[in-house]
């Protein structure tokens, strides 16, 4: 079974440029989750979807930050513009159904450096 | 607010020492606590689901256990490649699963 799958793997941008991440999902996966993972510390939800709609969205800074999951399947994370509190891991996450408790399954993540 | 906390930061043990890490949370109800493990430069990788106080889960040299405030993850007779950063996460009572992760434990195992 392929896993998720994650690009680009890295990406070095200046403040206030935009950027994409792109992520594709284990196939049949009606969750996706992106998760930002700064140094040192765990990963934190920023927004959830379930199949094209989103449920969660929270902890998303709205007015920088957004994502689409077009189609229920591969999904963008977009930053614009950036901020250098945003140099992270950005993590894209799986699971069958996220009303039950399955265990989510993550890609390798984009590594974003803002210079 | 939902909270998870794991200590010690960071372990360092020689091969064969085996030791337990330590996963203590503050939840408004437990539908499900989760252990992963993260290597440099990848994502998390999933290694046990404990749902209720008293289940336990064993995979090879760990062990996870869970009371109703922590969670242990015990490592027996380690070997280099379990050096790893050990993830705790917690998924609260509610509708969909959204986990509350710890910052982990990163433990160095030497020859």
């Amino acid at each position: 079974e392929a896993g998720v799958a994650q690009s680009p793997r890295y990406k070095i941008i200046e403040k206030r440029q935009s950027v994409a991440f792109w992520c594709n999902p284990i196939s049949g996966h009606a969750t996706l989750y992106w998760y930002q993972q700064i140094l040192g510390q765990g990963p934190k939800l920023l927004i959830q979807f379930q199949n094209n709609g989103v449920v969660d969205d929270s902890q998303l800074p709205k007015d920088r930050f957004s994502a689409e999951r077009l189609k229920g399947v591969d999904s963008t994370l977009k930053i614009q513009p950036a901020k250098l509190e945003d140099s992270a891991v950005y993590l894209c996450a799986s699971s069958l159904d996220g009303q039950e408790n399955q265990p989510q399954h993550f890609g390798d993540g984009t590594r974003l450096s803002i210079l | 607010e939902d909270q998870v906390t794991q200590s010690p930061e960071a372990l360092r043990l020689q091969e064969g020492e085996s030791s337990s890490l330590n996963c203590s949370y503050t939840v408004s109800g437990l539908r499900g606590l989760f252990w992963y493990r993260q290597d440099p430069g990848k994502g998390p990788e999933f290694l046990f689901t404990l749902y209720s106080a008293g289940e336990e889960k064993e995979k090879e040299r760990l062990k996870a256990t869970l009371t109703k405030k922590e969670s242990f993850l015990h490592i027996t007779a380690p070997k280099p490649e379990d050096s790893a950063t050990y993830l705790c996460a917690v998924h609260p009572r509610g509708g969909f699963q959204k986990l509350v992760f710890g910052t982990g434990t990163r433990l160095l195992v030497s020859p």
